[in-house]
């Protein structure tokens, strides 16, 4: 079955850039998709079609895709970033989550 | 606004089924799909499938053919998923989302926790 990864985990300094990666082998032709969770919350989804931002996130939040790796790029990321990240997009039978990234900022 | 809103917790006994409701409103329920996805306590999201609310049309998620069966009542505005045959491993949360090519809008989420 269809599988996306991503690192376990990033760490980064307040105010740092944190680089968010999700690796699939249909990600050149398909969308990524980029949810935020935090604890104990539904999930939010912060970017679609690999860089396009919902109203209401901010702008440090960006994305993008090349080749088969899709990155969530937090610039000048803040403490109530911390969070786990989930990439998401689908193949011929449906959808599939990444395995997720905790992010800390401290 | 949209709002999802889903039924309250359950406890189901092994072997039994579950029946989550999900009521949608602040927009033109048929208009969208609605996804289903879980989460087990302490793990990552897993897609379960999706309905369109336009036609019924449904895709579930490989590993649960069979177990799981999504609807939606258009009278109402509400989607439904059952998931039959209960494990233990079933314990999780649910969540209905709002569908346009993606997850986008979540409900709150319904606990369910199988005990045998």
């Amino acid at each position: 079955s269809y599988e996306l990864t991503q690192p376990p985990s990033v760490s980064v300094s307040p105010g740092q850039t944190a680089r968010i990666t999700c690796s699939g082998d249909a990600l050149p032709k398909k969308y990524a998709y980029w949810y935020q969770q935090k604890s104990g919350q539904a999930p939010v989804l912060v970017i679609y079609e690999d860089s396009k931002r919902p109203s209401g996130i901010p702008e440090r939040f960006s994305g993008s895709s090349s080749g088969t790796m899709a990155t969530l790029t937090i610039s000048g990321a803040q403490v109530e970033d911390e969070a786990d990240y989930y990439c998401y997009s689908t193949d011929s039978s449906g959808g599939v989550f990444g395995g997720g990234t905790k992010l800390t900022v401290l | 606004q949209v709002q999802l809103v889903q039924s309250g917790a359950e406890v189901k006994k092994s072997g039994a089924s579950v029946k989550v409701s999900c009521k949608a409103s602040g927009y033109t329920f048929t208009s969208y799909g609605i996804s289903w996805v879980r989460q087990a306590p302490g793990q990552g999201l897993e897609w379960m499938g999706w309905i369109s609310a336009y036609n019924g049309n449904t895709n579930y998620a490989q590993r649960l053919q069979g177990r799981v069966t999504m609807t939606t009542d258009t009278s109402t505005s509400t989607a439904y998923m059952e998931l039959r045959s209960l494990r233990s491993d079933d314990t999780a949360v649910y969540y209905c989302a709002r569908d346009l090519g993606t997850p986008e809008i979540w409900g709150q989420g319904t606990l369910v926790t199988v005990s045998s």
